[in-house]
């Protein structure tokens, strides 16, 4: 089982619409969860950061975590084309909070006009 | 203010050549990230840095691979004796801190080994 798991999707939506990208993770012991975009030949940037079980809000994008079921979702309200990146997954290693990520493999979003 | 840069962007070298690529962290990050995404894949953790010290070099796939940091700033990331697997771009990011604190990333050094 992989430690991070998401589907690569790709996940196709209408202009407009919700987008509701998952992930999985195996490890309890992991405090902190974030999700980066990341456009085709650019490097990963932060979309947000979660901590806490409940929502984050912030502008169109929603971050939800469920420590229990293991799992973070990224809700992106109001999709526009330019959200059509992947989307990446990423929970602190749960060791000593040490800082090291492990990332899923990222689920392609295309928002179509 | 200015970003994680990396250099060079790109490096194209051939089979059983060394490479060293360079990581400037942000001003005031005490900590320092160098991962690696191959083509389509998503990123692997290589090692990091807190300070000018490595905790957790767990990452490095081989002992072709060494990395250091001098001064709490610059990092340098070398591989020996490269292989076409090495193949990938490698990314860099910095934190101000270690643990909960997000992680900035680079632009990237993509390596390309003939």
């Amino acid at each position: 089982q992989k430690e991070v798991e998401q589907n690569s999707g790709p996940l196709s939506v209408p202009e407009g619409a919700i987008a509701s990208l998952n992930c999985t993770y195996s490890d309890r012991g992991s405090q902190s969860f974030f999700w980066y975009r990341q456009y085709s030949g650019k490097s990963p940037e932060l979309i947000m950061s979660i901590y806490s079980n409940g929502d984050k809000e912030d502008g169109r994008f929603t971050a939800q975590l469920n420590k229990a079921s293991q799992y973070v979702s990224l809700l992106i309200r109001d999709s526009q084309p330019s959200d059509s990146a992947t989307y990446l997954c990423a929970v602190n290693s749960g060791s000593g909070n040490t800082g090291k990520l492990i990332f899923g493999q990222g689920t392609t979003l295309q928002v179509k006009p | 203010g200015a970003g994680v840069s990396q250099s060079p962007s790109n490096k194209v070298t051939e089979k059983g050549k060394d490479v060293e690529l360079r990581c400037d962290p942000i001003s005031g990050h005490t900590a320092l990230y160098w991962y690696r995404q191959s083509l389509g894949q998503g990123l692997e953790f290589l090692i990091y840095f807190q300070g000018n010290s490595a905790p957790d070099k767990s990452g490095l796939p081989s002992d072709r691979f060494s990395a250091e940091r001098t001064g709490g700033s610059v990092s340098t990331l070398t591989i020996q004796r490269t292989q076409q697997e090495d193949s990938a771009v490698y990314l860099c990011a910095s934190s101000l801190g270690w643990g909960k604190e997000t992680q900035y990333f680079g632009p990237g050094t993509r390596l390309l080994v003939l």
